[in-house]
């Protein structure tokens, strides 16, 4: 199974801040297939892109997704105070879907 | 608005089977369009797909727990339940299910979860 790997563990930055998330797979991720969450505590993970760079219902356009191959990344420009949460990336080119093991973005 | 609802006991003793029901609302779960999944994510750390259903019956499961997850959608309720046997403590977690905008064939599935139930913790403990 593709594992993934995200970097850094804990990010802190200040808002309006742009913070950058990475996240690399162990084998290439077929067609882009590639999703990332954002979970606050004690909630469900939320839809914040598919397909690499394709911005979920709702989302703000200061998220973007980019990358392809073994390479993506997440990139939130002008941090805002409801952006703080642990990020998760999933690849859904290869069965089974897995995720990686989140990013903390936290308020410096 | 689709809303998917988590349901089902928080304590379940070692060696016994794990049930859990997803109610779906605002949104039929007979869209051919659609897959149900069900995820899971331990205290503190990341998640796992467990497994999809669609309203016709196929099922797809994660290799890793193939052996002992069943999980059946009643299209006449609305609704999705997964079953996971010979639990242990490694299977205490936070329960996800969620609406699949993808794809499965020859066994395998594509795709990515764009609406999640609010979670339920079960406790796997004697």
């Amino acid at each position: 199974e593709i594992v993934l790997t995200q970097s850094p563990g804990t990010l802190s930055l200040s808002p309006g801040e742009r913070a950058t998330l990475s996240c690399r797979a162990s084998q290439s991720v077929s067609s882009r297939y590639l999703a990332w969450y954002q979970q606050k505590p004690g909630q469900a993970p939320r839809l914040l892109i598919y397909g690499a760079s394709s911005r979920a219902t709702g989302i703000p356009d200061r998220f973007s997704g980019s990358g392809s191959g073994t390479d993506f990344t997440l990139t939130i420009n002008r941090l805002q105070p409801e952006d703080f949460a642990v990020y998760y990336c999933q690849q859904y080119g290869s069965s089974p879907r897995t995720f990686g093991q989140g990013t903390k973005l936290e308020i410096k | 608005q689709v809303q998917l609802q988590e349901s089902g006991p928080g304590l379940v003793k070692p060696s016994e089977t794990l049930s859990l029901t997803c109610d779906v609302s605002g949104f039929s779960v007979s869209s051919s369009s659609y897959y149900w999944g069900w995820i899971r994510q331990p205290p503190g750390k990341g998640l796992e797909w467990i497994g999809n259903i669609h309203y016709r019956g196929s099922t797809y499961y994660n290799p890793s727990l193939k052996s002992r997850v069943a999980i059946s959608v009643d299209t006449s309720k609305n609704q999705f339940s997964l079953k996971l046997s010979s639990v242990t403590a490694a299977d205490t977690a936070v329960y996800y299910c969620a609406r699949d905008p993808g794809f499965c064939n020859d066994g395998s599935c594509y795709g990515w979860f764009d609406t999640w139930g609010q979670g339920t913790l079960v406790t796997v403990s004697s």
